[in-house]
């Protein structure tokens, strides 16, 4: 059973420029979730979604972040006007049904806003 | 609001000797705890988990930690260190679906 798959691995994109980030859940997942993880810090939750919903999304930044996960395809977190301080590790986690606190994680995007 | 404190950025152990990392918890509810582990740029693997049950819970490569209510503590610890559990570990704890997780531990085992 293949993991959590993330693409790209790292991204590197200049201030100004949007960002997508993918994540596909692990096969029979449903529940996907994000985290950021900024330099010499933890993971932050950012959102979490099920097919078609945002859950929770009370740890996006108000403006220019967005995340979806469509009913069919990977789900997507997207940064709109990339600035400098976005640069961090953003990991997707994934979870079955009627099992949400175990989150599997995938390697994680590692953008870079030059 | 669920957090986690982990005590001490940075642990360095010997070969062979006992690795213990420190994580104390806050929650209003009863914790759902976990050890993560995160090799250099990757993501992060479960190493254990305690929900319900049993105070001492048993991980993957040979890592166990014990629950205790009384000192709201989690604390991790492998008997023998190896040179590949040298690693950041991350203590988290959940709130129904959001972790919450503490700043992490860097371990360096030394030969």
């Amino acid at each position: 059973n293949a993991g959590v798959m993330q693409n790209p691995r790292h991204l590197v994109r200049r201030r100004g420029q949007e960002a997508r980030l993918r994540c596909s859940p692990m096969k029979g997942h449903s529940h996907v979730y994000w985290y950021r993880q900024l330099p010499e810090e933890g993971l932050k939750f950012m959102v979490y979604l099920q097919k078609e919903n945002i859950i929770d999304e009370s740890g996006m930044p108000k403006e220019r972040f967005s995340a979806e996960f469509p009913k069919e395809g990977p789900s997507i977190l997207r940064i709109q006007q990339v600035v400098r301080g976005d640069s961090a590790a953003y990991f997707c986690a994934s979870s079955p049904e009627q099992r949400e606190t175990e989150q599997y994680f995938g390697p994680g995007t590692r953008l870079t806003v030059t | 609001a669920q957090s986690v404190t982990q005590l001490g950025s940075h642990v360095s152990v010997s070969e062979g000797a006992l690795v213990l990392l420190r994580c104390n918890y806050s929650s209003s509810v009863p914790p759902y705890l976990f050890w993560y582990v995160q090799y250099p740029n990757q993501g992060l693997q479960l190493l254990l988990k305690y929900t319900t049950g049993a105070t001492l819970v048993k991980g993957i490569n040979g890592f166990e930690a014990e629950f205790k209510k009384s000192e709201t503590s989690f604390h991790l610890t492998k008997p023998s260190a190896h040179m590949s559990d040298a690693a950041e570990y991350f203590c988290a704890v959940s709130d129904a679906y959001k972790l919450s997780f503490g700043a992490g531990t860097t371990v360096t085992v030394r030969a």
